[in-house]
């Protein structure tokens, strides 16, 4: 079956740091991937997403491109911010069991 | 537009009872999942509705179940709580019919057994 297997946290930047947290699946067929981002006492909200190999998903200066060769979607950023800090989920979707898979989401503070 | 609506917010129950959690969609959407949520297991997959029909379920027991209206509102309800069942409750929504697009999430239900 499907899985997500992200690096675990937390992670602790300090502000302006480079982000970096990884993300693998397994997956039959081409699935679809995505990043969510939950903030405390929140729901999840969609960061950005790659429909097909070699798409680079981006959005509020975050970055991640699917990468079918290695399996990975891993999540970048070139300069976190205090506000960035929250549980990022990777997850991957499509077929025909109609669910997204959640990798286990890494914790991330930025320190001013 | 309005976003993905979970009602309640916050619910404590004893053991034993049962509850029932409310789902209302982004208007004009029609696939509604459910999502547990605990520290231990992460974000597990309850199942997920389209037009009524259950497509798909996970591995949960029997106790869990849920519904979907003809106005796409979703309930689900668990029965003979267990302490176990503490967790954040996520319904999500999207505009078609497959997982490949975006998932809208609500702000969740919290229910805490005691």
């Amino acid at each position: 079956g499907n899985s997500v297997t992200q690096m675990e946290g937390p992670v602790t930047l300090s502000e302006e740091a480079f982000l970096t947290i990884n993300c693998t699946y397994t997956a039959t067929g081409y699935p679809s991937l995505f990043w969510y981002v939950q903030y405390p006492g929140e729901g999840l909200q969609l960061l950005l997403k790659a429909t097909k190999a070699d798409d680079k998903g981006s959005n509020k200066g975050f970055e991640a491109t699917y990468r079918k060769e290695t399996t990975s979607f891993h999540l970048e950023k070139g300069s976190v911010q205090v506000s960035d800090s929250a549980v990022y989920f990777c997850a991957l979707g499509g077929g025909s069991n109609y669910k997204l898979t959640f990798g286990k989401g890494t914790l991330l503070t930025v320190n001013p | 537009k309005a976003g993905v609506t979970q009602t309640p917010r916050y619910l404590i129950k004893t053991r034993g009872q049962q509850v029932t959690l409310s789902c209302s969609p982004i208007s004009g959407h029609r696939s509604v999942s459910w999502y547990q949520q605990t520290p231990g297991q992460g974000l597990q997959f309850l199942f997920e509705y389209f037009s009524e029909t259950q497509r798909n379920k996970g591995n949960f027991p029997g106790r869990f179940s849920g519904r979907q209206f003809s106005n796409s509102r979703s309930e689900m309800n668990v029965s003979t709580l267990e302490l176990g069942d503490s967790a954040l409750y996520l319904c999500a929504s999207s505009p078609t019919a497959g997982s490949d697009t975006e998932a809208f999430f609500g702000q969740g239900t919290r229910l805490t057994v005691v």
